[in-house]
């Protein structure tokens, strides 16, 4: 079946370090691949996606770049802030129509001013 | 543009109680889902809506769980009784839907307490 293994928690950082969340997956097919954050206090929150191998997504200087090869998906952001604090999902769809997501653990991710 | 809207945000209750959650999705949003979310892991799929037919509930627990999606916009769920293990946050979900992947849409959660 469809797995998500994502680095344990917590993780706590100084602003503007750089933060990386290993991620690694196990799926038939070809599937999809999303980190999703949640904020205290807030729901589930799509952070970005990549669609098929070697796609990179983006978005609020966070950035993950699917790896076939390695059947990867990490998270990188090259500076943080303390406003990135948050619990952290990778997830996947397996290819096709499939809507089911399959969620990792979460990383609790801490930034310290 | 309103979210998804749960209702309550937290609830605690005592074992074979019975307690019920709110949803309701984007507005537009045909495609509906419940999700459980125990401390430390990530959500769990219990049921998915495609306006008012439950599409896939073979996570739904159906002893003491149940759910529905009346007119094919709220969406209740409901645990009778509850048990201690069933302490954990109750997601809601929504998507346009359609055969290829759309976004999903969280709302906040309930967090649900058994005593």
């Amino acid at each position: 079946g469809n797995s998500v293994t994502q680095m344990e928690g917590p993780v706590t950082l100084s602003e503007e370090a750089f933060l990386t969340i290993n991620c690694t997956y196990t799926a038939t097919g070809y599937p999809s691949l999303f980190w999703y954050v949640q904020y205290p206090g807030e729901g589930l929150q799509l952070l970005l996606k990549a669609t098929k191998a070697d796609d990179k997504g983006s978005n609020k200087g966070f950035e993950a770049t699917y790896r076939k090869e390695t059947t990867s998906f990490h998270l990188e952001k090259g500076s943080v802030q303390v406003s990135d604090s948050a619990v952290y999902f990778c997830a996947l769809i397996r290819g096709g129509n499939d809507y089911k997501l399959s969620f990792g653990a979460g990383t609790t991710v801490t930034v310290r001013a | 543009e309103a979210g998804v809207v749960q209702s309550p945000r937290y609830k605690i209750i005592e074992k074979k109680q019975p307690v019920a959650f709110w949803c309701n999705p984007i507005s537009g949003h045909n495609t509906l889902y419940w999700y459980l979310q125990n401390l430390g892991q990530g959500p769990e799929l219990l049921i998915r809506y495609e306006n008012e037919e439950a599409v896939d509930d073979s996570q739904l627990p159906k002893d003491r769980f149940s759910a529905e999606r009346l007119k094919g916009v709220d969406s209740t769920l409901k645990i009778q009784p509850a048990e201690l293990g069933d302490s954990a946050v109750y997601l809601c979900a929504s998507s346009s839907g359609g055969i290829s992947y759309n976004e999903q849409f969280f709302g906040p959660g309930t967090r649900l307490t058994v005593l």
